[in-house]
Order: structure tokens, then C-alpha cells, then sequence
């Protein structure tokens, strides 16, 4: 099975900082990509898809870079609510979507 | 608009006894259906997805199985529950027609003791 690549952190930021993730797929011919958002002992729930030319919706940006074969998820202005598990996913085609297994955020006041 | 519903949230079987975990989707037809479990502090395991009615494709040998009866409804079970089966079990849904997006119940906390 190909894989998806998360740094599973945790990352430890202050409130107000800037903190990115980057994420690797190994199959080249993924067509579609997201990034998830899971709380403790909560469903994971879609944060954002992410588009070849990169996609801004807030404080999150999120882009993708298919020569390297990454995406990344920028947060901006970190809130004590981000912190949370973020999940890269991949879509290969006619396959079920292939999860990372998270980077751990903890946003500190 | 769709919705997704699962249930129990919470369940506490003992080692050996039957499991039924019911799911079921609102305001689609046909939607691609999945079963997923989480292991406490580890990522999501696909065991079972189906693409139609009596269609289940197994991800992983396991002591348990899927049925979907109905378009909109999948059930995950078990004859006997091991201690292994322990974890948390997400139901979800996508289509063709959303670009692929999963969305995902809200989980049944499973504990075998």
C-alpha cells in the first residue's frame, strides 16, 4: 500500500505563533488532497481540501507542491482551540482515501 | 442535507460476546461506506468499505465483518470479542458527487474487558 508520511510532533507552540506541517504521498498519480482535524475521542472532521495553486481560508492555508509530492497546512496566529490531531489524506484514484496518522498540535497560553 | 448517524457511542462488552454497531446515512443515494477503528494515541485503520448494497471489501483478516442491508445502512460485527477489538470505531460516508470528501460518524468507544 503506498504510504502518507506525517511528523506525528507533538508540536508545542505559544499562542499567536505560526506553525506549519508538511506531509509526503508516495504515489505520484494521488489526484485529490485534504487535510482532517481530530479531536481527542472525536470523529476526525475536514478541515480544508487543498488545490494545486494553494487555497487560504482563514488563519489556515494549505498547499500543495506534486514535484516533491507534499502538501502543508499553515496556521497563522495559533488559538488555544487548534490545538488538536491534524491528519493529511490522500485520495489515489479507485482506492479508499489513505490517511496519515497525524501531527499532534498543543497551542500554549 | 446529509447527514450520518451512529450508534451506541459508548459500549462495554466482556471477552467472547456478539457486537453490532449500526450506522446509517441520510440525504444520499449510493454513498460509498466505510468502517475505520482507532487504537488509543494511533492513527486510523480501515477495516471494511463497501460501494454497494451487499458490497464489503475487507482491508484486514480480523475477527470481524460488515454487512450493509440497505443503501444507507452498514453494520459492523463480531460472533466474539477479543480484548484485541478494543478501541474506537468511526463510520463514514463520501460520494462522487461531494469530490471524495469522507465525513465520519461520531464514533462508538468500544471496550472489551
Amino acid at each position: 500500500r503506498k504510504e502518507v508520511e506525517q511528523d506525528p510532533g507533538p508540536f508545542n507552540v505559544p499562542e499567536g505563533a505560526t506553525v506549519a506541517f508538511n506531509c509526503t504521498y508516495s504515489n505520484s498519480a494521488s489526484q485529490s488532497f485534504f487535510w482532517y482535524r481530530q479531536d481527542c475521542r472525536k470523529e476526525p472532521k475536514l478541515l480544508m481540501s487543498v488545490y494545486s495553486s494553494g487555497n487560504e481560508d482563514g488563519r489556515f492555508t494549505a498547499q500543495l507542491n506534486r514535484a516533491s509530492q507534499y502538501i502543508s497546512l499553515l496556521i497563522r496566529d495559533s488559538k488555544l482551540s487548534d490545538s488538536a490531531t491534524y491528519l493529511c489524506v490522500v485520495n489515489e484514484g479507485n482506492t479508499p482515501l489513505v490517511f496519515g496518522k497525524g501531527t499532534r498540535l498543543s497551542v500554549i497560553a | 442535507s446529509q447527514t450520518i448517524h451512529q450508534w451506541p457511542a459508548t459500549l462495554v462488552q466482556p471477552v467472547g460476546s456478539p457486537l453490532s454497531l449500526e450506522c446509517t446515512v441520510e440525504g444520499t443515494s449510493n454513498p460509498n461506506l466505510y468502517w475505520y477503528r482507532q487504537a488509543a494515541g494511533r492513527g486510523l485503520q480501515l477495516l471494511f468499505y463497501s460501494v454497494g448494497i451487499g458490497q464489503i471489501s475487507s482491508e484486514v483478516p480480523q475477527n470481524l465483518s460488515a454487512s450493509r442491508p440497505q443503501d444507507r445502512q452498514f453494520i459492523l460485527s463480531s460472533k466474539k470479542l477479543l480484548l484485541s477489538d478494543s478501541g474506537f470505531y468511526l463510520c463514514a460516508w463520501t460520494s462522487f458527487d461531494i469530490g471524495e470528501k469522507l465525513f465520519f460518524g461520531s464514533g462508538t468507544q468500544l471496550s472489551v474487558l
